[in-house]
């Protein structure tokens, strides 16, 4: 069964601070791996899609790694703005339908 | 591009009652999905088309759910006889080819419905 995994569930920063999410999946077949920004209220929108054969992908300040080895994934966001407040989900693909995960809620205090 | 529109963006309903819920996928995007989303919850996969094809359906999608995409353009999500428990948002979702294919999944708003 595919399964996704996210830590922590919620993370409370400051702002200015740098964070790290975490994701750990167990997906068959596996062939990308995406992390989206979910605002509350609003849809999911995507920050960055890496496939297998990539380590690391930037977007701004959102930087993705992955360990496709280790079924790893982490986000990292440098410099944090109040307006990095949302969920963010971890999504790892391979078949017609992504499995998504739970997310992690980011909240980030002036 | 417009994005995916989604309509209506809310909806209270009483118990029993039927919804319609309406997406317009990206313009060319012949991949469409359904996805449902409660509270703390990551999205929950529904149904997916290919084009006017419907080509996976969940166990999430009770009989008393049915999804269309008669022209291969836009799509429509009925809920017949609404519980409670249907209380939720529903995300539609387009991309172009392949979403294995690492191509992107781009979502719509949402609808959140409400069921009293």
């Amino acid at each position: 069964k595919n399964q996704v995994e996210q830590s922590p569930q919620s993370l409370i920063i400051l702002e200015g601070k740098n964070c790290t999410l975490q994701c750990n999946y167990t997906v068959s077949p596996f062939s990308n791996l995406r992390w989206y920004k979910q605002d509350t209220g609003r849809g999911p929108v995507s920050l960055t899609i890496m496939t297998f054969s990539e380590n690391t992908k930037s977007n701004g300040r959102y930087t993705a790694t992955l360990d496709a080895d280790t079924k790893q994934s982490s986000l990292h966001i440098t410099a944090s703005q109040l307006s990095d407040s949302a969920s963010y989900i971890c999504v790892p693909g391979g078949s017609y339908i992504p499995t998504f995960g739970r997310g992690t809620s980011l909240i980030v205090h002036p | 591009d417009t994005g995916v529109s989604q309509d209506p963006r809310h909806k209270i309903t009483k118990r029993g009652q039927n919804v319609t819920f309406r997406c317009d996928p990206i313009s060319e995007h012949n991949r469409l999905y359904w996805y449902r989303q409660t509270l703390g919850q990551g999205p929950e996969f529904l149904t997916y088309f290919q084009n006017e094809a419907q080509l996976e359906k969940s166990r999430l999608l009770s009989d008393r759910f049915s999804a269309e995409r008669p022209k291969g353009s836009f799509s429509t999500l009925e809920i017949q006889r609404t519980e409670q428990g249907d209380s939720a948002m529903y995300l539609c979702a387009s991309s172009l080819g392949d979403s294995h294919l690492g191509n992107t999944i781009y979502f719509g708003e949402g609808s959140w419905l409400t069921v009293v």
